[in-house]
């Protein structure tokens, strides 16, 4: 699976958008971009994932470059409870369970 | 709530003793994963079961084991515990044999050793 880059912290005001960025230079054709988060101490959470259009959900939206070396996860309002660690992983679409690889991510602070 | 149930969330127990952590996945998810959040070393996959067999292994140590059960619980053996082996302990599961693996966590159980 492709070594993921995302900046160790941010800071977002209450209310705006919170933009998180996530390198991966190095992604293959066949690997998916997922993003969890973890709310201090808690299970890590299932945001979204995407192979190269653009994804939204209720959580999140996730926008792939198209050279697809790079993503932004973007949570359009954010929250005071939406600061947490974010992480990025990028992995191969195979079939079967493998185990995710969690880097370091980035902590996002949302300040009122 | 993720569907994911972990017992006990706190455990407080000495060094060379030993504990069994419970995992009872989604109902329907075949797969079930342990990982360990320390403090310096972030999360950490230790091993997956898949309808009761072991798949894969990771950072594990021998001190440690895992079984999952017909009914797809599993349960997680840390023994001869040392001061290090504190730490917050999250199962997680999933679907069988998607392309797409998500992974859904528990609360976590947090294991202190004194």
């Amino acid at each position: 699976d492709a070594k993921t880059t995302q900046p160790p912290s941010m800071d977002c005001a209450e209310g705006r958008a919170a933009n998180l960025p996530c390198n991966h230079s190095t992604i293959s054709g066949n690997e998916y971009v997922y993003w969890y988060r973890q709310i201090h101490s808690q299970g890590p959470q299932y945001i979204i994932h995407g192979l190269k259009n653009n994804e939204t959900n209720e959580m999140a939206s996730l926008i792939i470059t198209e050279d697809r070396k790079s993503s932004t996860l973007i949570l359009p309002h954010a929250t005071l409870r939406d600061t947490a660690v974010y992480y990025c992983i990028v992995r191969v679409r195979r079939s079967g369970n493998t185990p995710l690889v969690f880097g370091k991510g980035t902590r996002l602070s949302v300040i009122a | 709530d993720s569907g994911v149930t972990q017992t006990p969330k706190h455990l407080i127990t000495a060094t060379g003793q030993r504990v069994t952590l419970r995992c009872s996945p989604r109902s329907g998810d075949l797969s079930v994963y342990w990982y360990q959040q320390s403090l310096d070393q972030g999360l950490q996959f230790l091993i997956h079961y898949y309808n009761g067999e072991e798949r894969a292994k990771g950072n594990i140590l021998e001190r440690f084991s895992a079984q999952q059960f017909p009914d797809l619980h599993s349960e997680l053996n840390l023994s001869s515990l040392e001061l290090g082996d504190s730490a917050l302990y999250f199962c997680a599961s999933s679907v069988a044999g998607e392309v797409i693996n998500i992974q859904y966590f528990g609360a976590g159980t947090r294991l202190s050793v004194l």
